[in-house]
């Protein structure tokens, strides 16, 4: 069962262009990271939401946590070719100790 | 700091044959996670390990795979006997404790023949 799904699974752009991905779920999660993944490398954190409402700013990249903690989006501005890579959301879930889940991923191709 | 150290990077073998990882995760971090990732998904946790207990395994095919943590600071996770549906990145990662920021190493591609 995949809790948390991602939306679009791929994005092809142009570079300039401004994009959203989301993730969405019907658990409620005490926090929700995002990490970039470049092939061969594993995946790097760029950011973490734990407050519902939260919205972060890093750079170019928005992030923001819904109110119910059950979704959050990311938003580029401005896209470059070096933001090319797989994106992921993953949230933590309390099961007697904290787990975390990961979204199904959404690749990104920001071509010049 | 020295990142989380993965062996090999990649590996080769035919279905029923048997294979180890292994991960030397960042000094000091007690906590441990194996991940399964299939091309294109995002990662699967198979395993978590709080210095050498095992946290979480609920994931983890026990018929085939098996994992440990030695003194609590390097891990091996082996696949005995593999199966084509196997073929993934297993992808290591330590954090100081459950909660904290992850860091991954850069996998290891398991192709299976």
């Amino acid at each position: 069962t995949q809790l948390l799904e991602q939306s679009p699974q791929f994005l092809s752009i142009q570079e300039g262009e401004n994009l959203t991905v989301y993730c969405n779920s019907s658990s409620v999660f005490s926090s929700l990271q995002w990490y970039r993944q470049e092939p061969g490398e594993g995946p790097v954190l760029l950011v973490t939401v734990v407050t519902g409402g939260e919205v972060k700013k890093l750079k170019r990249l928005t992030f923001q946590f819904g109110d119910a903690r059950k979704d959050s989006s990311l938003h580029i501005t401005a896209a470059q070719p070096g933001d090319t890579g797989l994106y992921l959301c993953a949230g933590h879930i309390k099961r007697g100790f904290q787990k975390l889940v990961f979204g199904t991923g959404t690749r990104l191709l920001v071509s010049p | 700091e020295a990142g989380v150290a993965q062996s090999p990077r990649y590996k080769i073998i035919e279905k029923r044959q048997s294979v180890a990882f292994w991960c030397n995760p960042i000094s000091g971090h007690a906590t441990l996670y194996w991940y399964q990732q299939i091309l294109g998904q995002g990662p699967k946790l198979l395993i978590q390990f709080q210095n050498n207990g095992v946290v979480d395994d609920s994931q983890l095919p026990k018929d085939r795979f098996s994992a440990e943590r030695l003194k609590g600071v390097d891990s091996t996770l082996k696949i005995q006997p593999a199966k084509l549906e196997d073929s993934a990145v297993y992808l290591c990662a330590s954090s100081t404790y459950g909660t904290q920021p992850q860091h991954f190493g850069d996998g290891t591609r398991l192709s299976i023949l």
